[in-house]
């Protein structure tokens, strides 16, 4: 069955620190995959996405993800951070039909000032 | 304004009793979805439908039950077998087409038992 592994649940950065959150799935096939963020007390929204094409995908607010099929991998990067990132962050991949939208366990980011 | 409404926002259940969760989108979106969402588990799908009158289990489809008599409308009942229903609620809608663009999520239901 498919799954989405998201490694760190929680994670605490300084201010202009570099973000990286790993995911990884299971599944052989042709994937999309996804990066969400919910924001306290806001909902659920699409952070960037990845279909095909070129594997290194921008995202908003400055976010990036890079997708590596030999390692079933699509980390979430940024290179410095902000205090208004603090927010949980969610993979997310579907495959086949595209109707399944699988999550990750999520990673809760705490950016201090 | 075009978008997805769930209600209530915070729902209360006795222990035994059946609740309906309600889940209403405008956008014309042929696919739903439930999601629910534990601290520590991330978005676990509950059920989804492609279409009206049709809808499929998810991953944890176990203690609920779900119709879609319309396609605005895609209520989710969290039955008395469902043992631990506190959670957050999450509905969701796909536009139409073959790729998973992005979902669009409601606000949200808080169950809580009492």
């Amino acid at each position: 069955a498919q799954s989405v592994s998201q490694h760190n649940h929680h994670v605490i950065l300084s201010e202009a620190a570099s973000l990286e959150l790993g995911c990884n799935y299971s599944y052989g096939g042709t994937v999309n995959l996804f990066w969400y963020v919910q924001y306290p007390g806001q909902h659920l929204q699409l952070l960037l996405k990845y279909f095909s094409g070129d594997p290194l995908v921008k995202g908003i607010k400055g976010f990036e993800a890079e997708f590596i099929k030999s390692k079933f991998s699509f980390n979430l990067r940024k290179p410095s951070v902000q205090w208004s990132d603090t927010a949980e962050y969610f993979c997310a991949v579907t495959s086949g039909g595209y109707n399944k939208l699988i999550f990750g366990a999520g990673t809760r980011l705490a950016v201090h000032p | 304004d075009g978008g997805i409404t769930q209600s209530p926002k915070y729902l209360f259940r006795k222990e035994g009793q059946n609740v309906t969760l309600s889940c209403e989108q405008n956008l014309n979106h042929d696919a739903m979805y439930w999601y629910r969402q534990d601290p520590g588990q991330g978005l676990r799908l509950i059920y989804y439908s492609q279409i009206v009158n049709d809808f499929q289990k998810g991953d944890i489809a176990e203690g609920y039950s779900v119709s879609r008599e319309k396609k605005e409308s895609f209520p989710l009942t969290v039955t008395s077998a469902q043992k631990n229903p506190t959670a957050f609620y999450l509905c969701a809608s796909r536009p139409p087409g073959q790729t998973n663009e992005k979902l669009f999520f409601g606000s949200g239901t808080q169950l809580s038992v009492l």
